[in-house]
């Protein structure tokens, strides 16, 4: 079965350093998608990025980027000039090549960001 | 463009009763997906929800059931409510299947 692994329950950060958080999957498809989506205390998950399986280069979304290694099962995300805005809960997520419509969640990681 | 609506925001029930949550999803979205997130337990897939037809089901007792509206919006339905139910239940939608998912606020239900 499909598991995704978030090693960190909680990371703090310096307001404008970087910090890269981890994540770790399990899965014997070859094609796939992977997500990391933040959750403020307002609750709403919000999408930060996205990754295809098939795509060899890491995605990037303006501060924020994705180291993605296919053959070891990691996809973390990097962080860089950290905001005070960005203090949320983290999830990484694992989404079916078929169509399931089902993610797989991380356990989350919060993230703290000091003035 | 709207979000992901959903209603009540908050909701407490007594165990035994029944719930019903709902979901308006982004206009133009055909899919509606529900997840629960327990405490401790992270977010778990309950239901998909595409063109009005249950499309997939998580591993959830039928206590938890709910529908697909033509409009596209969603209901999700507990019934016979235990205290392990109290979570926060998030609604999501996509177009088409394979796009990313739009969360909204999330219900948060307690039983007591």
């Amino acid at each position: 079965a499909q598991t995704v692994t978030q090693s960190q329950p909680e990371m703090s950060v310096q307001e404008a350093e970087t910090v890269t958080l981890s994540c770790t999957y399990d899965t014997s498809e070859s094609d796939y998608y992977l997500f990391w989506y933040k959750q403020p205390p307002s609750r709403q998950m919000i999408l930060v990025i996205r990754q295809e399986a098939y795509k060899q280069q890491n995605a990037t979304e303006n501060r924020f980027s994705v180291n993605f290694q296919k053959a070891a099962k990691s996809f973390s995300l990097k962080i860089s000039d950290s905001q005070l805005g960005d203090a949320a809960m983290y999830f990484c997520a694992y989404r079916f090549p078929s169509n399931t419509g089902k993610l797989i969640f991380g356990q989350g990681t919060t993230l703290q960001v000091k003035p | 463009e709207a979000g992901v609506t959903q209603s009540p925001t908050h909701l407490i029930k007594t165990r035994g009763q029944q719930a019903t949550l709902r979901c308006s999803p982004i206009s133009g979205h055909t899919s509606v997906y529900w997840y629960q997130q327990a405490l401790g337990l992270g977010l778990q897939f309950l239901l998909w929800y595409d063109e009005g037809e249950e499309r997939n089901r998580g591993n959830f007792p039928p206590r938890f059931s709910g529908r697909q509206f033509p409009n596209y919006s969603s209901e999700l339905n507990v019934n016979a409510l235990e205290l392990e139910d109290s979570a926060l239940y998030l609604c999501a939608s996509s177009s088409p299947y394979n796009s990313p998912l739009h969360f909204g606020n999330g219900t948060r239900l307690t039983v007591t």
